[in-house]
């Protein structure tokens, strides 16, 4: 069974930084692209981060691109999201998913992790 | 690319046919995914390359559509519809379109 287990978030001052990790079990890891997306509270989803199998290749969206990194240890089944310079609009529950293949959508999902950034 | 949804919200009664629409800013060609987001819960990927359903989706979920334009149909909602539903272009980065909420009327 595909398993995707996120943690690492919480509450972060404005500035601040936060790790997010994602393990993952039940598939062949190191073999598929791993993503992160997130969702503001009330809100639509949004496209964060993407990472290729190997990790050779990343890919940012606009609002977090120089702030956030996307990456993986294919070694310990686990992907991570490093956050930096926090602000108020990257409150949101963080999913990591799984790519179906390269370039196919995402086929499983987390349960997600909440970050909140607030004084 | 942006994708536009509409309606925002689609009210119908279970039995009925619901309709969805993704519009895509420039072609996508084929790479567009249709997700399921219930209260609480992540998305479930639903349809990938625009018709192919995903694995255990039934088949009263049937996706169409190339180019910039896409639409999700459920031919007779169940109880279990009613939920958010997001797609997704693969083509050019990755984005969301902002989602259609399929309520009870």
């Amino acid at each position: 069974e595909v398993q995707l287990l996120e943690s690492g978030g919480g509450l972060v001052q404005p500035g601040g930084s936060l790790r997010l990790s994602c393990v993952a079990s039940g598939f062949a890891f190191g073999n598929y692209g791993m993503n992160w997306v997130r969702q503001a509270p009330g809100k639509g989803l949004e496209w964060v981060s993407a990472l290729s199998s190997g990790g050779e290749r990343t890919y940012h969206a606009g609002p977090v691109r120089g702030r956030f990194t996307i990456s993986r240890d294919n070694s310990k089944n686990t992907l991570y999201l490093q956050m930096n310079s926090l602000t108020a609009e990257d409150t949101a529950v963080y999913y990591c998913a799984k790519e179906g293949g390269s370039g196919k959508p995402y086929d499983y999902w987390g349960q997600g992790t909440l970050v909140t950034v607030s004084s | 690319i942006v994708l536009t949804q509409s309606p925002a919200t689609l009210s119908l009664s279970p039995g009925e046919r619901a309709t969805l629409s993704c519009r895509a800013s420039q072609s996508v060609g084929s790479s567009l995914a249709w997700y399921q987001q219930k209260p609480g819960q992540p998305p479930r990927l639903l349809i990938s390359d625009a018709s192919n359903r995903a694995t255990g989706i039934p088949a009263r979920f049937s996706g169409s559509g190339s180019g910039t334009d896409f639409s999700l149909t459920i031919s007779s909602l169940e109880p279990e519809d009613f939920a958010i539903y997001y797609c997704q272009q693969r083509s050019t980065g990755w984005t969301f379109g902002q989602g259609t909420k399929v309520e009870i009327k």
